[in-house]
């Protein structure tokens, strides 16, 4: 079975610093990983995916997540905050069938 | 800008009513899938079309059933409503790459179903 864990429900950051926003997954087999996010009123954005390539995985708007196997981890980080990153974001496996397995969300807030 | 497009964007429905909400996907994506998004949680998986057959199905009732049209449209029907129907109702499309490939899926802005 497939499922992913955020670690956090609400994270809170200045503008300027980094942000860290953790997820844990699992999964039976090789996972594909995604994070989304979700601004108030609109849909869900991809900003980056993990399919077995390279662990380190650059998304846009400056984010990147780096998979760890041996911690079942998928964590995504940003150098530096900007008040537009305040969001929802949700940390996804893929499952059988192309299902999606959402976290609960992790809503950042930027404090200027 | 989101190639996705969901109707109505908010709805208010009586308890044991029907409800269709649509979606519109972009041109060539052939799997579309809806997803309900309770308030303060995470989207759940309700079912998947391929070339206009349902192919996977999460753990959600029969009163939710839907469509897929030739021409990449989609509908999402729910019958019976109760009060725990109301949620965000999310589509979502991916291109024939699968959501694996190319860029995931491609959602809407979700259609918000208040059940009263």
């Amino acid at each position: 079975a497939q499922s992913v864990t955020q670690l956090d429900s609400h994270v809170s950051v200045s503008e300027g610093t980094p942000v860290l926003l953790r997820c844990n997954y699992s999964s039976s087999y090789s996972p594909s990983l995604f994070w989304y996010v979700q601004h108030p009123n609109k849909g869900l954005q991809l900003l980056l995916k993990y399919t077995s390539a390279a662990t380190l995985v650059k998304g846009i708007n400056g984010f990147e997540a780096e998979f760890k196997k041996s911690e079942t981890s998928f964590h995504l980080t940003k150098p530096s905050a900007h008040m537009s990153d305040a969001a929802e974001y949700f940390c996804v496996v893929r499952g059988d069938f192309n299902k999606f397995y959402f976290g609960s969300g992790t809503k950042l807030n930027v404090k200027p | 800008e989101t190639g996705v497009t969901q109707s109505p964007t908010h709805l208010i429905k009586t308890r044991g009513q029907q409800v269709t909400l649509r979606c519109s996907s972009q041109s060539g994506h052939n799997t579309v899938s809806w997803y309900q998004q309770a308030l303060g949680q995470g989207p759940q998986f309700i079912f998947q079309y391929y070339r206009e057959e349902e192919n996977g199905r999460g753990n959600f009732p029969p009163r939710f059933s839907g469509l897929q049209f030739p021409n990449y449209s989609s509908e999402l029907n729910v019958n019976a409503l109760e009060l725990d129907d109301s949620a965000l109702y999310l589509c979502a499309s991916s291109s024939p790459l699968g959501p694996q490939g190319g860029y995931g899926y491609t959602f809407g802005s979700g259609t918000r179903l208040t059940v009263v």
